[in-house]
């Protein structure tokens, strides 16, 4: 039972360059998060997916797209990386009122 | 939506004394109340939760409270040891499908 995945755990990118983040948990979660975590900052909610099938914005968007591939699976992707996007990106996953588990977190810098 | 504040940002305490961490929400629906310890480079982890039917809850030497009058809700950690140091985050949540709402997080030091 690994919990939740993520891949790649570290990744440098130019700007204007695309990639896409990928997490995947295996403890039958219905939601899925994204987050962004900037240096000595909280957590900032990107996207999320209640429920397979769906997604929603969250509170910093911009920039970014998702896809919720299946149950298991939710990604992310950066279209044209920007400077700004340097930050750490944890993907999570919750069922319910049920304690939500973070995965180890991608470390992406972009130059 | 849901609002939640977290106070203070920042928390120095001797090795021993306890430390405590306040958070408020704003809406009175919210049902479900997790506190995460995050340690420097790693990811956000579980340290207790509480729901909205429960008014304290312990483990070892953390406890939870909440009061659902003045929609507010504490993180008391007893005995300090220097392994508490890191960032705590408390969490809100007030309908099924919606997300965690974050507090903004507490820098917990322990000296020694």
């Amino acid at each position: 039972n690994a919990g939740v995945t993520q891949t790649p755990k570290f990744q440098v990118l130019k700007t204007g360059q695309s990639m896409t983040l990928q997490c995947a948990q295996d403890m039958n979660h219905n939601s899925m998060y994204w987050y962004r975590q900037d240096p000595g900052m909280g957590l900032r909610l990107i996207y999320y997916s209640a429920s397979e099938g769906t997604t929603d914005k969250g509170e910093v968007p911009n920039g970014y797209n998702v896809s919720r591939l299946n149950k298991r699976e939710f990604s992310l992707r950066l279209e044209s990386a920007a400077p700004s996007q340097t930050s750490v990106y944890f993907c999570a996953s919750m069922a319910g009122n049920q304690p939500q588990h973070f995965g180890d977190g991608t470390r992406l810098s972009i130059l | 939506g849901e609002n939640v504040e977290q106070h203070p940002s920042t928390l120095s305490v001797q090795e021993g004394d306890s430390a405590v961490i306040k958070c408020t929400y704003s809406d009175s629906a919210s049902n479900y109340f997790p506190w995460y310890k995050q340690e420097l480079g790693k990811r956000p982890q579980l340290i207790i939760d509480i729901r909205s039917n429960v008014g304290e809850k312990k483990d070892q030497r953390i406890a939870v409270t909440l009061n659902k009058t003045a929609k507010h809700f504490s993180l008391h950690i007893t005995e300090t040891q220097p392994e508490d140091s890191a960032v705590y985050f408390c969490a809100a949540k007030w309908m099924r499908n919606t997300p965690l709402v974050f507090g903004k997080g507490t820098r917990l030091s322990v000296i020694a």
